[in-house]
């Protein structure tokens, strides 16, 4: 009964790997979104799909490149991993407009 | 860019002490949210404010939004050691294109 469940919870890889984190909501929230957060716990926004259309790219490489068969799902691929993509990323869906998130329980991504 | 400025960024007291986090921002935000996170899961929603001046209490906590919209404060009374956690602000912007802009967080301990 997870609200908004994303996998995997960790993921090791190397340098120039390419990689996949999959996300599903079952709220019936129309607008899904990614986002990074650093060592710092500061959380980023990468991407946000309303309705499986993107409305939101925030100056992320385009090695990053998310994608939404549906409206309950946002997956997000990465290619060329580098060092600096090592992160945890959130996976997060809500209702369009003024409404709290709901947040998946995170991806943390080590590349070395 | 719209920034939000979190206060203090650390944060440790005794359990039965009062605290105030605060959030600030030179944007005006159609809404404020706030949200804790524990260790290794997703941020969890506590409130959404909308109306400027407006005043919410869940229980030991209240949250204000102040009237101009830029900016909110957290209060917890006798604070608890369960009260341990990441305090996010997060404003929200955009209309259609609607996105949260978090702040850097505050880590709240809470010792017994």
């Amino acid at each position: 009964d997870t609200a908004v469940s994303q996998t995997p919870k960790y993921l090791v890889t190397q340098m120039g790997n390419d990689k996949s984190i999959k996300c599903e909501q079952n709220l019936g929230h129309d607008t899904m979104y990614w986002y990074k957060q650093d060592s710092k716990k500061f959380l980023k926004i990468m991407f946000s799909y309303n309705n499986k259309e993107l409305i939101i790219n925030e100056t992320v490489p385009n090695r990053f490149s998310p994608k939404s068969p549906d409206k309950a799902h946002l997956n997000l691929h990465i290619n060329s991993l580098e060092l600096g993509d090592s992160a945890v990323y959130f996976c997060a869906s809500s209702q369009a407009g003024n409404y709290g998130y709901t947040f998946g329980s995170g991806t943390r991504l080590t590349v070395v | 860019t719209q920034l939000l400025e979190q206060s203090p960024q650390f944060l440790s007291i005794q359990e039965g002490e009062n605290l105030t986090v605060y959030c600030n921002s030179s944007s005006v935000f159609s809404s404020l949210q706030w949200y804790r996170q524990e260790p290794g899961e997703g941020p969890v929603l506590l409130v959404t404010v909308v109306t400027g001046g407006e005043v919410k209490k869940l229980k030991r906590l209240t949250f204000q939004f102040g009237d101009a919209r830029k900016d909110s404060s957290l209060h917890i009374t006798a604070a608890q050691p369960g009260d341990t956690g990441l305090y996010l602000c997060a404003g929200g912007s955009g209309g259609s294109n609607y996105k949260l802009t978090f702040g850097k967080g505050t880590l709240l301990t809470v010792n017994p």
